[in-house]
């Protein structure tokens, strides 16, 4: 089975632009997690899409945003863009039951200059 | 509220030693998982291990074993004849609650030097 897979894998961008990260889950998986990985924060959740739907979010402030397709891909976006927002993003994929594991892509590396 | 602690930051031993990164955790669930992540410098997460609260079964796995002891909260995991492929930054994590969120620790950063 392919893994998860995110595009694109380098991002640069300007304060105030906005951008969208991509995620492939595995296949039959539905649930798609996001995470910010700073060196200062480490691993922070973002949100959790579940057959389409937001089953959970973390502390983030609502410049960032994700949805789930019907084929359980998952973007994620994160408007008016700041330097702080300069991480590594990573997706993660699980089947969504109780007992299953998640399973994370290669991450997203965005600079904000 | 949930938490993972994973103590040590940094640590550097020569290749072959034992090493044992801690975790300990807090919850109030008694059903919950645990899991062990590494992540290489190219970025990605590799899930390690995963075990739920029922099971204090210790395990190995080659050079891997993991020491789960409820009644300390902790979640150790041992490499021995350590090499310098091990080296990475290892996450310990806790999935559980009503909101099924998953904590991660901050991470351990191994470094195995030849």
């Amino acid at each position: 089975k392919a893994g998860v897979t995110q595009t694109p894998r380098y991002l640069i961008k300007t304060r105030g632009q906005q951008v969208t990260l991509s995620c492939s889950p595995i296949s039959g998986h539905r649930s798609v997690s996001w995470y910010q990985q700073t060196p200062g924060q480490g691993l922070q959740f973002l949100f959790e899409y579940f057959s389409e739907t937001q089953r959970n979010k973390g502390n983030f402030p609502g410049r960032f945003s994700g949805r789930q397709f019907s084929n359980s891909r998952s973007e994620m976006n994160v408007s008016t863009l700041e330097l702080g927002d300069s991480a590594l993003y990573l997706c993660a994929s699980r089947t969504g039951e109780d007992t299953d594991t998640q399973y994370f892509g290669p991450g997203t590396r965005l600079t904000v200059l | 509220a949930q938490k993972v602690t994973q103590a040590q930051t940094e640590i550097s031993v020569v290749e072959k030693e034992d090493v044992t990164l801690d975790c300990v955790y807090e919850t109030r669930d008694t059903t919950y998982y645990l899991f062990w992540y590494k992540q290489p410098p190219s970025g990605e997460l590799v899930f390690l291990i995963r075990r739920n609260s029922f099971d204090e079964q210790n395990e190995i796995s080659g050079r891997y074993s993991w020491n789960f002891q409820k009644s300390t909260s902790s979640f150790n995991f041992t490499i021995t004849a350590s090499q310098v492929v091990d080296s990475a930054v290892y996450f310990c994590a806790l999935r559980g609650g009503r909101d099924d969120k998953i904590i991660f620790g901050k991470g351990t950063r191994l470094h195995i030097l030849p």
